[in-house]
């Protein structure tokens, strides 16, 4: 156990619609990142929060957005939803700022039918 | 552009055997490479990292052997069990960088009993 918790552990939508997925870093961490896995890209980094600010984005879409909130809980919202966004979603947290040292929550199963 | 390139993409071992796993990066920036462990249905472990500054890090069974002129790292398993039957991904950033991780495309492992 990693210590970052992740829910849902599974969603199911439609396409066009909009969810929230929500991730619990370690305790201590301050930094929080989101990825996106899928067969045909892989691990793909999306954006990182430190402390509550955005940091870095990867190849996020601007359909996608997230945020950090005081308690440093973030929550990734999909929004437009397309087959395609069906994917894995993790969420890892790591002590400071730098990109070193992740730990990767369990992982949230998006299907959008 | 697929800056960390690894090989092969699925592996089987014999039980007792050495798993050699390989990855190959583009970015010379780059100066932290970790190496994850996924089972299924769970979220990428971290295992072991090393940084360029050393050839070679050893943490019990697992090792990473690092050339830093031909751009290259491995991972090796020795004495492979079946509970080491997984999917390995390496990794590289920059510290202090911006840009999250950047996963090689996964090596699933099989070690047969």
């Amino acid at each position: 156990d990693s210590g970052v918790t992740q829910t849902p552990k599974h969603l199911i939508t439609a396409t066009g619609q909009r969810v929230t997925l929500r991730c619990s870093p370690r305790s201590g961490d301050l930094s929080v990142y989101w990825y996106q896995q899928s067969l045909d890209q892989g691990l793909q980094f999306l954006i990182q929060y430190y402390n509550g600010e955005e940091r870095a984005k990867g190849n996020i879409l601007e359909r996608f957005s997230a945020q950090q909130f005081p308690d440093l809980h973030s929550e990734l919202n999909l929004s437009s939803l397309e087959l395609g966004d069906s994917a894995l979603y993790f969420c890892a947290s790591s002590v400071g700022r730098h990109t070193d040292t992740q730990y990767f929550g369990p992982g949230t199963r998006l299907t959008v039918l | 552009q697929q800056q960390v390139k690894q090989s092969p993409q699925s592996l089987i071992v014999q039980k007792g055997g050495i798993s050699i796993i390989n990855c190959a990066y583009e970015n010379t920036a780059f100066d932290y490479f970790p190496w994850y462990q996924q089972f299924p249905g769970k979220g990428p472990a971290l295992l072991i990292a090393i940084r360029p500054d050393v050839s070679e890090k050893k943490e019990g069974r697992f090792t990473i052997s690092f050339n830093k002129s031909a751009k290259q790292f491995s991972l090796h398993i020795m004495d492979s069990q079946p509970g080491d039957s997984a999917t390995y991904f390496c990794a590289a950033s920059r510290s202090g960088g911006a840009d999250g991780l950047t996963f090689g495309k996964g090596t699933h492992l099989i070690i047969q009993p």
